[in-house]
Protein backbone atom coordinates (compact mmCIF):
# COMPACT_ATOMS: atom_id res chain seq x y z
CA UNK A 1 0.00 0.00 0.00
CA UNK A 2 1.29 3.24 -0.54
CA UNK A 3 3.43 4.78 2.04
CA UNK A 4 2.88 8.71 3.80
CA UNK A 5 5.53 9.09 6.38
CA UNK A 6 6.30 12.33 8.56
CA UNK A 7 8.76 14.37 10.43
CA UNK A 8 9.48 14.69 13.14
CA UNK A 9 7.14 12.45 14.73
CA UNK A 10 7.74 14.36 18.23
CA UNK A 11 8.91 18.22 18.78
CA UNK A 12 9.41 20.14 21.43
CA UNK A 13 9.55 23.83 21.22
CA UNK A 14 9.74 27.32 23.10
CA UNK A 15 7.22 29.45 22.67
CA UNK A 16 7.97 32.30 20.19
CA UNK A 17 10.23 30.24 17.75
CA UNK A 18 8.99 27.98 14.27
CA UNK A 19 8.68 24.31 13.56
CA UNK A 20 8.56 22.62 10.43
CA UNK A 21 7.18 19.04 9.50
CA UNK A 22 7.35 17.53 6.71
CA UNK A 23 5.69 15.47 5.18
CA UNK A 24 5.97 12.68 2.46
CA UNK A 25 4.64 10.52 -0.05
CA UNK A 26 7.29 7.62 -0.62
CA UNK A 27 5.96 5.44 -3.26
CA UNK A 28 3.38 7.23 -5.28
CA UNK A 29 3.42 11.01 -6.63
CA UNK A 30 1.12 13.35 -4.23
CA UNK A 31 -0.56 15.65 -6.48
CA UNK A 32 -2.77 17.14 -3.18
CA UNK A 33 -1.81 16.72 0.14
CA UNK A 34 -4.06 17.40 3.30
CA UNK A 35 -2.85 19.10 6.88
CA UNK A 36 -5.10 18.23 10.01
CA UNK A 37 -4.54 18.90 13.47
CA UNK A 38 -6.34 16.84 15.84
CA UNK A 39 -6.91 17.55 19.71
CA UNK A 40 -7.30 14.75 22.48
CA UNK A 41 -9.77 12.72 21.84
CA UNK A 42 -11.28 14.85 19.38
CA UNK A 43 -11.75 14.38 15.50
CA UNK A 44 -9.12 15.12 12.77
CA UNK A 45 -9.93 19.18 12.05
CA UNK A 46 -8.65 20.03 8.02
CA UNK A 47 -6.59 22.89 8.19
CA UNK A 48 -5.77 23.08 4.63
CA UNK A 49 -5.39 21.55 1.18
CA UNK A 50 -2.12 21.94 -1.16
CA UNK A 51 -1.57 21.21 -4.77
CA UNK A 52 1.77 20.26 -5.83
CA UNK A 53 3.02 23.99 -7.26
CA UNK A 54 0.24 25.90 -5.75
CA UNK A 55 -0.54 28.09 -3.44
CA UNK A 56 -2.21 26.37 0.05
CA UNK A 57 -6.18 26.77 0.33
CA UNK A 58 -7.08 27.64 3.65
CA UNK A 59 -9.97 26.52 5.78
CA UNK A 60 -11.56 28.90 7.44
CA UNK A 61 -10.20 29.86 10.87
CA UNK A 62 -6.63 29.16 9.96
CA UNK A 63 -4.15 32.20 9.67
CA UNK A 64 -2.50 31.23 6.56
CA UNK A 65 0.51 33.45 7.58
CA UNK A 66 0.66 31.14 11.28
CA UNK A 67 0.80 28.00 9.26
CA UNK A 68 2.72 28.18 5.97
CA UNK A 69 2.41 25.11 3.65
CA UNK A 70 5.17 24.71 1.00
CA UNK A 71 4.54 21.90 -1.72
CA UNK A 72 7.49 22.30 -4.13
CA UNK A 73 7.48 18.69 -5.27
CA UNK A 74 4.89 15.56 -6.14
CA UNK A 75 6.48 13.95 -2.80
CA UNK A 76 6.99 17.11 -0.10
CA UNK A 77 4.63 18.92 1.65
CA UNK A 78 5.64 20.90 4.52
CA UNK A 79 4.06 22.59 7.17
CA UNK A 80 6.07 25.47 9.02
CA UNK A 81 3.89 26.71 12.70
CA UNK A 82 5.39 30.22 12.66
CA UNK A 83 5.87 31.84 16.25
CA UNK A 84 4.27 28.49 18.05
CA UNK A 85 2.68 29.15 21.01
CA UNK A 86 1.51 26.76 23.83
CA UNK A 87 -2.27 26.81 22.36
CA UNK A 88 -0.88 25.57 18.91
CA UNK A 89 0.37 22.03 20.64
CA UNK A 90 -1.53 19.47 18.86
CA UNK A 91 -1.24 16.29 17.00
CA UNK A 92 -0.61 17.37 13.39
CA UNK A 93 -1.70 14.70 10.70
CA UNK A 94 -0.89 15.33 7.21
CA UNK A 95 -2.18 12.63 4.11
CA UNK A 96 -1.79 12.90 0.50
CA UNK A 97 -3.67 11.50 -2.32
CA UNK A 98 -2.45 10.91 -6.07
CA UNK A 99 -4.56 12.30 -9.06
CA UNK A 100 -7.59 10.19 -9.91
CA UNK A 101 -7.56 8.04 -6.94
CA UNK A 102 -10.07 8.48 -4.06
CA UNK A 103 -8.35 7.05 -1.43
CA UNK A 104 -5.90 9.46 1.08
CA UNK A 105 -3.22 8.24 2.90
CA UNK A 106 -2.19 9.51 6.44
CA UNK A 107 1.10 10.29 7.71
CA UNK A 108 1.53 8.69 11.61
CA UNK A 109 1.40 12.48 12.90
CA UNK A 110 3.44 14.71 14.39
CA UNK A 111 2.98 15.55 18.29
CA UNK A 112 3.88 19.71 18.88
CA UNK A 113 4.13 20.88 22.39
CA UNK A 114 4.91 24.02 22.68
CA UNK A 115 6.35 25.41 25.84
CA UNK B 1 -25.13 19.86 4.51
CA UNK B 2 -21.25 19.22 4.81
CA UNK B 3 -21.34 17.47 7.92
CA UNK B 4 -20.84 13.51 8.57
CA UNK B 5 -22.91 12.63 11.88
CA UNK B 6 -21.13 9.58 13.83
CA UNK B 7 -22.65 7.37 16.71
CA UNK B 8 -21.95 6.44 19.17
CA UNK B 9 -19.62 8.31 20.75
CA UNK B 10 -18.01 4.96 22.32
CA UNK B 11 -18.93 1.48 22.30
CA UNK B 12 -17.87 -1.31 24.52
CA UNK B 13 -18.52 -4.82 23.21
CA UNK B 14 -17.41 -8.38 24.45
CA UNK B 15 -14.61 -10.47 22.64
CA UNK B 16 -16.30 -12.24 20.19
CA UNK B 17 -19.57 -9.69 19.44
CA UNK B 18 -20.19 -7.24 16.98
CA UNK B 19 -19.28 -3.93 17.06
CA UNK B 20 -21.73 -1.65 14.80
CA UNK B 21 -20.77 2.24 14.32
CA UNK B 22 -23.18 4.18 11.97
CA UNK B 23 -23.15 7.52 10.06
CA UNK B 24 -25.19 9.66 8.53
CA UNK B 25 -24.90 12.23 6.02
CA UNK B 26 -26.53 14.87 3.52
CA UNK B 27 -24.86 16.46 0.86
CA UNK B 28 -26.08 13.69 -1.95
CA UNK B 29 -22.75 15.04 -3.84
CA UNK B 30 -20.35 12.61 -1.40
CA UNK B 31 -19.31 9.37 -3.78
CA UNK B 32 -17.11 7.91 -1.40
CA UNK B 33 -16.99 6.37 2.08
CA UNK B 34 -14.33 5.39 3.77
CA UNK B 35 -13.70 4.23 7.23
CA UNK B 36 -10.55 5.00 9.48
CA UNK B 37 -8.77 3.06 12.50
CA UNK B 38 -7.28 5.03 14.68
CA UNK B 39 -4.51 4.09 17.67
CA UNK B 40 -3.72 6.50 20.20
CA UNK B 41 -0.73 8.29 19.22
CA UNK B 42 -0.61 7.12 15.65
CA UNK B 43 -1.86 8.59 12.13
CA UNK B 44 -5.35 6.78 10.64
CA UNK B 45 -5.41 4.08 8.77
CA UNK B 46 -8.04 3.44 6.05
CA UNK B 47 -9.76 -0.34 6.88
CA UNK B 48 -12.38 -0.51 4.49
CA UNK B 49 -14.32 2.24 1.72
CA UNK B 50 -16.94 2.22 -0.78
CA UNK B 51 -18.61 3.69 -3.27
CA UNK B 52 -22.58 4.16 -3.23
CA UNK B 53 -23.34 1.90 -6.36
CA UNK B 54 -22.52 -0.90 -3.69
CA UNK B 55 -25.06 -1.49 -0.73
CA UNK B 56 -22.18 -3.92 1.09
CA UNK B 57 -18.79 -4.55 0.93
CA UNK B 58 -16.68 -6.76 2.95
CA UNK B 59 -13.15 -7.19 3.86
CA UNK B 60 -12.44 -9.93 6.34
CA UNK B 61 -14.41 -9.21 9.41
CA UNK B 62 -14.92 -5.77 8.70
CA UNK B 63 -17.95 -5.12 6.79
CA UNK B 64 -19.86 -1.82 5.24
CA UNK B 65 -23.57 -1.12 5.01
CA UNK B 66 -24.79 1.39 2.93
CA UNK B 67 -28.16 2.91 2.50
CA UNK B 68 -28.33 5.29 -0.63
CA UNK B 69 -32.21 6.17 -0.30
CA UNK B 70 -31.46 7.25 4.28
CA UNK B 71 -27.94 8.58 3.73
CA UNK B 72 -26.74 5.83 6.14
CA UNK B 73 -23.74 3.97 6.21
CA UNK B 74 -21.98 1.44 9.07
CA UNK B 75 -19.18 -0.48 9.64
CA UNK B 76 -19.70 -3.64 11.61
CA UNK B 77 -16.89 -5.73 12.78
CA UNK B 78 -17.29 -9.08 13.51
CA UNK B 79 -16.09 -11.28 15.79
CA UNK B 80 -14.68 -8.22 17.54
CA UNK B 81 -10.87 -8.46 19.37
CA UNK B 82 -8.90 -6.29 22.03
CA UNK B 83 -6.76 -5.81 19.45
CA UNK B 84 -9.69 -4.08 17.76
CA UNK B 85 -9.81 -1.57 20.54
CA UNK B 86 -8.76 2.18 18.64
CA UNK B 87 -11.27 5.18 17.86
CA UNK B 88 -13.12 4.66 14.47
CA UNK B 89 -14.20 7.49 12.25
CA UNK B 90 -16.35 7.33 9.24
CA UNK B 91 -15.36 10.15 6.46
CA UNK B 92 -17.02 11.09 3.44
CA UNK B 93 -16.15 13.24 0.09
CA UNK B 94 -17.20 13.95 -3.38
CA UNK B 95 -14.23 12.63 -4.84
CA UNK B 96 -13.27 15.11 -6.85
CA UNK B 97 -9.74 15.25 -7.63
CA UNK B 98 -8.14 17.89 -4.36
CA UNK B 99 -11.37 17.51 -2.49
CA UNK B 100 -10.63 16.51 1.16
CA UNK B 101 -12.49 13.97 3.35
CA UNK B 102 -15.77 15.09 5.60
CA UNK B 103 -14.91 13.14 8.99
CA UNK B 104 -17.19 12.24 11.62
CA UNK B 105 -16.79 12.59 15.47
CA UNK B 106 -15.44 9.66 15.61
CA UNK B 107 -16.26 6.17 17.82
CA UNK B 108 -13.95 4.81 20.38
CA UNK B 109 -14.73 1.01 20.96
CA UNK B 110 -13.26 -1.28 23.59
CA UNK B 111 -13.50 -4.71 23.36
CA UNK B 112 -13.25 -6.38 26.72
CA UNK B 113 -11.73 -9.88 27.13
Amino acid sequence: GAVVSQHPSWVICKSGTSVKIECRSLDFQATTMFWYRQFPKQSLMLMATSNEGSKATYEQGVEKDKFLINHASLTLSTLTVTSAHPEDSSFYICSARSNGDHEQYFGPGTRLTVT
Amino acid sequence: QQQVKQSPQSLIVQKGGISIINCAYENTAFDYFPWYQQFPGKGPALLIAIRPDVSEKKEGRFTISFNKSAKQFSLHIMDSQPGDSATYFCAATPGQAGTALIFGKGTTLSVSS
